[in-house]
């Protein structure tokens, strides 16, 4: 059974990077799929952040492309989000996700529990 | 960006109702469309895809339909268990991927 858990700081200080790890267990992230994070602020709905696929492709949102970074460790079965120059609008539960991309039967079929990040000072 | 509009943003039914959620596409995406199911505090999940398929594990009650720039989500006969918030997502064009605003879906 894949399993995704997000793990890192639940507090950031304004202007600070925001940095999250996404664990995977029960499937190797060197094989298909593209892995990524969505985020979602309290009370509001969801905002796709952006995704990799194994190649090292990335593809991220316009609106947080200049602050965000995505990286995959194939070795610990890990990718990583960093966003820099954080405000409180970035306050969200964060998301990591398993998805098929680019093919019709995509979708985001796996998620993670979610990592509510604070900014505040 | 692809904007979707969903409709309506809340509503009220009882156990049993058929409920119809839309989703509307600012322009054409074929059939790239998925449907999520929220529950509070907790993360989404998937229900449909490509418009009309059913996730493996997902009840027969929930259904899709529809392509190019108008979807709906419909639900048979709503359980107890239905209660949540509804999001459909398209995937045709991927920067960005876009959501829909949500379908709060409340016991009458």
């Amino acid at each position: 059974q894949v399993q995704l858990r997000e793990s890192g700081p639940g507090l950031v200080k304004p202007s600070e990077t925001l940095s999250l790890t996404c664990t995977v267990s029960g499937y190797s992230i060197s094989s298909t799929y593209y892995w990524g994070w969505i985020r979602q602020p309290p009370g509001k709905g969801l905002e796709w952040i952006g995704s990799i696929y194994r190649s090292g492709s990335t593809y991220y949102n316009p609106s947080l492309k200049s602050r965000v970074t995505i990286s995959v460790d194939t070795s610990k079965n890990q990718f990583s989000l960093k966003l820099s120059s954080v405000t409180a609008t970035d306050t969200a539960v964060y998301y990591c996700v398993r998805g098929a991309l680019m093919v019709v039967t995509a979708r985001f079929d796996c998620w993670g529990l979610g990592n509510l990040v604070t900014v505040s000072s | 960006d692809i904007q979707l509009t969903q409709s309506p943003s809340f509503l009220s039914a009882s156990v049993g109702d058929r409920v119809t959620i839309t989703c509307r596409a600012s322009q054409d995406i074929s059939s790239y469309l998925a449907w999520y199911q929220q529950k509070p505090g907790k993360a989404p999940k998937v229900l449909i895809y490509a418009a009309s398929t059913l996730e493996s594990g997902v009840p027969s009650r929930f259904s899709g339909s529809g392509s190019g720039t108008d979807f709906t989500l419909t639900i048979s006969s709503l359980q107890p268990e239905d209660f949540a918030t509804y999001y459909c997502q398209q995937f045709n064009s991927y920067v960005p991927l876009t959501f829909g605003g949500g379908t709060k879906v409340e016991i009458k």
